[in-house]
């Protein structure tokens, strides 16, 4: 079983769309969750990271934490082109390991 | 300016031939990690640390070495026993109290 699961996608939406970007992870003590957003050729950058259950904003994103359901996700309202990009869930384990899922595709029409 | 630097941005390697890529922070994070990204994949973790002196084994550690002598540094060789070892590198470093993870610009190594 894989660690940290995500849709590879491509998950395509129209612009001005709200895209829905899921993860489930297998480890139920994790206690940090984050979101990158990583363009074509360049490295991840950190967008979102969530701690506890619920909701967090940030703009036009937002996190949302099931601990009890081993799944966090990502909403990104009012979806631009410029959000076409690779999605990546990472999970921060016991003793500071930090796993990435394989990344979810957006792409994001005009 | 903080932040991670890693070198070179490119890197040619014969077959055979051992290479050392450097990962250097100013964020005076405790922990740092080497992730190995294929075209088309996501990050694959190499090794991790948590504090000076002291590495693990991540999920694709064969043919790969790590030091940590210092704070700032983490250099990441690639051994000739790494048969495939084309690909894009990673460098990260995080705080131990949030554990954010920020990374640096990566090294896409080829084998010529």
């Amino acid at each position: 079983q894989k660690e940290v699961e995500q849709n590879s996608g491509p998950l395509s939406v129209p612009e001005g769309a709200i895209a829905s970007l899921n993860c489930t992870y297998s480890d139920r003590g994790s206690q940090s969750f984050f979101w990158y957003r990583q363009y074509s050729g360049k490295s991840p950058e950190l967008i979102m990271s969530i701690y506890s259950n619920g909701d967090k904003e940030d703009g036009r994103f937002t996190a949302q934490l099931n601990k009890a359901s081993q799944y966090v996700s990502l909403l990104i309202r009012d979806s631009q082109p410029s959000d076409s990009a690779t999605y990546l869930c990472a999970v921060n384990w016991y003793g500071n390991k930090l796993v990435f899922g394989a990344g979810t595709i957006l792409r994001v029409k005009s | 300016d903080g932040g991670i630097t890693q070198s070179p941005k490119y890197l040619f390697r014969k077959e055979g031939q051992n290479v050392t890529l450097s990962c250097e922070q100013n964020l005076n994070h405790d922990a740092m990690y080497w992730y190995r990204q294929d075209p088309g994949q996501g990050l694959r973790l190499i090794y991790y640390s948590q504090i000076v002196n002291d590495f693990q084994k991540g999920d694709i550690a064969e043919g790969y070495s790590v030091s940590r002598e210092k704070k700032e540094s983490f250099p990441l060789t690639v051994t000739s026993a790494q048969k495939n070892p084309t690909a894009f590198y990673l460098c990260a470093s995080s705080d131990r109290r949030s554990t954010e993870a920020f990374f640096g610009q990566g090294t896409r190594l080829t084998v010529v």
